[in-house]
């Protein structure tokens, strides 16, 4: 089974700051998730990556597949970016898709 | 935008009675998952369920849970005698690729 480890579990900084949230994990695997999760409860997927990097609007995500560890980035910080930022990697590891998730990394952006 | 859609939003129940959780998954979505989370703890694995038959699955997932594709689209969850630590909310999530979660179901066991 794999494990993920977040880092940090909670981060408050200042709107326009610089963002990174860390992710590691046990079992090497396909494809690694970062999600949002909105107060209310609501989980929406951000990215989905293999290697590499992605990039979609103010968001960066990175990967090394060597080194079992992935960063979330976020630039110019806003405070609608506050919420729980998660990695999730599949839970058996390989070519399995059921997600183990992260405990999540509580963002809090003060304007 | 096709989105998941999951039923009852909130459903309260005692102790030892049988409850089922509702999924409209994505139309042409074919994988489905169903995850739960303890209110303040992480989101858990549960279930996966792939060409009408389970595909994978944790732990959790023991002889008191069920999923099934009755009408070719609903995605339901049973628990069969539910016990005060199912209380949680349970998200079903659906995909081609990445996946798509529901709004969940919050559940109550008094």
């Amino acid at each position: 089974k794999n494990e993920v480890e977040q880092s940090p579990q909670n981060l408050t900084a200042q709107e326009g700051e610089f963002i990174t949230i860390n992710c590691s994990y046990s079992v090497g695997i396909s494809a690694l998730h970062w999600l949002q999760q909105h107060p209310g409860g609501g989980i929406v997927s951000l990215f989905m990556l293999s290697s590499g990097k992605k990039k979609h609007g103010r968001l960066i995500a990175t990967i090394n597949i060597q080194e079992k560890h992935s960063s979330l980035h976020i630039t110019a910080s806003h405070p609608r970016d506050s919420a729980v930022y998660i990695c999730a990697v599949p839970y058996s590891g390989g070519g399995a898709d059921g997600l183990t998730f992260g405990k999540g990394t509580h963002l809090i952006i003060q304007p | 935008e096709p989105e998941v859609t999951q039923t009852p939003s909130h459903q309260v129940t005692q102790m030892g009675q049988e409850v089922i959780l509702r999924c409209v998954p994505i139309s042409n979505h074919l994988y489905f998952y169903w995850y739960r989370q303890i209110l303040g703890q992480k989101v858990e694995f549960l279930v996966s369920f792939y060409n009408n038959e389970i595909s994978e699955k944790s732990e959790i997932f023991d002889d008191q849970f069920s999923v099934e594709r009755p009408d070719g689209s609903n995605f339901t969850l049973k628990i069969r005698s539910t016990k005060l630590e199912d209380s949680a909310m349970y998200f079903c999530a659906t995909r081609v690729y990445e996946q798509y979660f529901g709004p969940g179901t919050r559940l109550t066991v008094t």
